[in-house]
């Protein structure tokens, strides 16, 4: 079975632009994490859901930053201008209820 | 609040010998999961074991075993006659378990640097 596909893999743009990252559960998955990885700050939540609705968004850093599930096997995390500070590597993970959870790849966002 | 606290930043060892990276968690709550999760140097996040706050058993999976003890709110992980492919980041996490259908968030520890030299 395919896991957690996330794309793209490495993404640079410049500071100001738009950039979308894009999550695709694995099969039968019904929930759906969003993680942003630092080194000062480690792994951080920034958004999850239960059946395609938002539980959880406190960690969303500020309103530049946006997580949509338009179906249940599909997210988006837009960021939008995009900034410096938001360099990091984002992780998307699902899991069944409330089994382990299981992470993409992940995307390494660069802005410059 | 949950908490979790890996309390080694960085850990070298030489190869085949045991290793024991240490987890120490915090939470108001009766009922829980324990992870433990691997990042190799490729980047990506493994899951390697999840446990219920209500089974203290300890567990062994080949050379991975892991200790759970409820009355000092540690789970440790023993990596037994260490391989240099054990080298990698290791994260111990914490869920709330909840009666509501529907997964609760994962909390890290700032995980722990495991060096396994030849």
């Amino acid at each position: 079975d395919a896991g957690v596909i996330q794309s793209p893999r490495h993404e640079v743009t410049e500071m100001g632009q738009e950039v979308t990252l894009r999550c695709k559960l694995i099969s039968g998955h019904n929930s759906l994490f969003w993680y942003r990885q630092t080194m000062m700050r480690g792994l951080e939540l920034l958004i999850y859901f239960n059946n395609n609705v938002p539980i959880d968004d406190s960690g969303m850093p500020e309103d530049r930053f946006s997580a949509k599930m338009p179906n249940a096997s599909f997210s988006t995390l837009k960021i939008q201008p995009s900034e410096p500070r938001d360099s990091a590597v984002y992780f998307c993970a699902s899991s069944l209820l409330q089994g382990a959870a299981f992470f993409g790849q992940g995307t390494r966002l660069t802005v410059v | 609040a949950q908490k979790v606290t890996q309390a080694q930043t960085e850990i070298s060892v030489v190869e085949k010998e045991d290793v024991t990276l240490d987890c120490v968690y915090e939470t108001r709550d009766t009922t829980y999961y324990l992870f433990w999760y691997k990042q190799p140097p490729s980047g990506e996040l493994v899951f390697l074991i999840r446990r219920n706050s209500f089974d203290e058993q300890n567990e062994i999976s080949g050379r991975y075993s892991w200790n759970f003890q409820k009355s000092t709110s540690s789970f440790n992980f023993t990596i037994t006659a260490s391989q240099v492919v054990d080298s990698a980041v290791y994260f111990c996490a914490l869920s709330e378990a909840r009666r509501i259908q529907g997964a609760q968030k994962l909390v890290f520890g700032q995980g722990t640097r495991l060096t396994i030299n030849p």
